[in-house]
Order: C-alpha cells, then structure tokens, then sequence
C-alpha cells in the first residue's frame, strides 16, 4: 500500500511556458505533501511543504509566486512552474505522508522537467 | 533535526554484504534514524528506520550503536539493483520536513 503516482513523468516545454505537476495518492488520505527538486548529481532540495485545504509553507529562497502549490483535495496536489526558463529544469518529486502514519512518508517517483 | 555525516561513496562486490555508515552525533531522544534509497531518476524508496534497537526487514538490517551517535545500514547480500545513492535521515516524530543530506553513493560491482 501507500502509493504516491506523479503525472507526467516527463515534460519538455518552451521557455516562458507554466507546466503543471501533479502528484496524488493513491490509496491513502494525504494530510501533508512535500515538493521537492532535485538538479544532476545533487541531493533532493525540500521547495514546500503543503497540508490539504491551506495554503503551501515555501522554505526560504523557493519562490512562491513562481511555483505555485495546490492541494486542493486529501489525495492530489499541484505544482505549477510558471514562466518556466531553462534554469528551472529538474527532477521534481513529491511526497505525502498521513495523520495515521506519521512516522512515513512517501514518495512519487518524480518527474523531469526540461525547459527550452 | 539531527545531522548526518555518510562517506560519498562506496563500492561492494556482488552477493557480499553491504555495510554503510552514518553518524549522528548530535541526535535527541525523540529522533528516528531513517534510511532511503535512491536509484538513478527514480524516486526515493522508504528501506527502515529505528530508533534504539536494532532493526530488520525484508530489504535490510538497521544497527543503532547504544549512544544512538552512529548506525549501519546493512545489505546482507548485495545485488545489482542494490546500485543507488542512500539517504540516512535523522527524523523526530511530529516533525514536518525530511530534509536529504547528500547521502552515499553505493556502487556494486560483478
């Protein structure tokens, strides 16, 4: 169990272009989901933190009104890169984790963005 | 939450057992060791975690020393799939973000 599905897996998008991502669980309620972006031979950089039906908490250098996170329901959540330039290429992950198993949290298997 | 300090990188043989160090000197009571793995473009995959004991599971054993400060993960029969790059997370329950370090890059060799 604990399944966490991103769509797409990969995008490629013209630069100036939004790119929407989304992220859901699928067999459990996620209270609290995590974006996180990972560039070549780097570690995963934690970008938010988003609990359903609140507004995401950005960790600090991550801009808000460019990546924009919505967790609208307790099974998906948004990213959207707008006016994506190449700079913002990566490997997007998300994670959830619910009230019920708060000690794991689970991640989706990512998807690559490619701005040209 | 705690830090963690892992060598970059290792190498293992094929079948033999994989020993990967982590330590966490500076963790608390409350805190959880957790270790991820990460295969090239994939997303990071849950392998245990504990908090003093020793633990195991299908995939592998977690070794706590008994001042909590360091741990192995273990691989007791490495495979090529094994190849990938280990988180080990210090994590305290109620806590909100898993924050990655930069983890060991295990290599196995045929």
């Amino acid at each position: 169990g604990a399944v966490v599905s991103q769509h797409p897996s990969w995008v490629i998008c013209k630069s100036g272009t939004s790119v929407k991502i989304e992220c859901r669980s699928l067999d459990f309620q996620a209270t609290t989901m995590f974006w996180y972006r990972q560039f070549p031979k780097q570690s995963l950089m934690l970008m938010a933190t988003s609990n359903e039906g609140s507004k995401a908490t950005y960790e600090q250098g991550v801009e808000k009104d460019k990546f924009l996170i919505n967790h609208a329901s307790l099974t998906l959540s948004t990213l959207t890169v707008t006016s994506a330039h190449p700079e913002d290429s990566s490997f997007y992950i998300c994670s959830a984790k619910t009230s019920g198993r708060a000690d794991e949290q689970f991640f989706g298997p990512g998807t690559r963005l490619t701005v040209l | 939450d705690a830090k963690t300090t892992q060598p970059t990188s290792m190498d293992c043989a094929e079948g033999r057992a994989a020993n990967l160090p982590c330590n966490h000197s500076t963790i608390s009571g409350n805190e959880y060791v957790y270790w991820y793995r990460q295969i090239h473009s994939q997303g990071p995959q849950y392998i245990i975690h504990g908090l003093k004991n020793n633990e195991t599971n299908e995939m592998a054993s977690l070794i706590i020393t008994e001042d909590r400060k360091s741990s192995t993960l273990i691989l007791p029969h490495a495979t090529l799939r094994d190849t990938a790059v280990y988180y080990c997370i210090v994590w305290g329950k109620g806590a909100q973000k898993l924050v990655f370090g930069q983890g060991t890059r295990l290599t196995i060799n045929p």
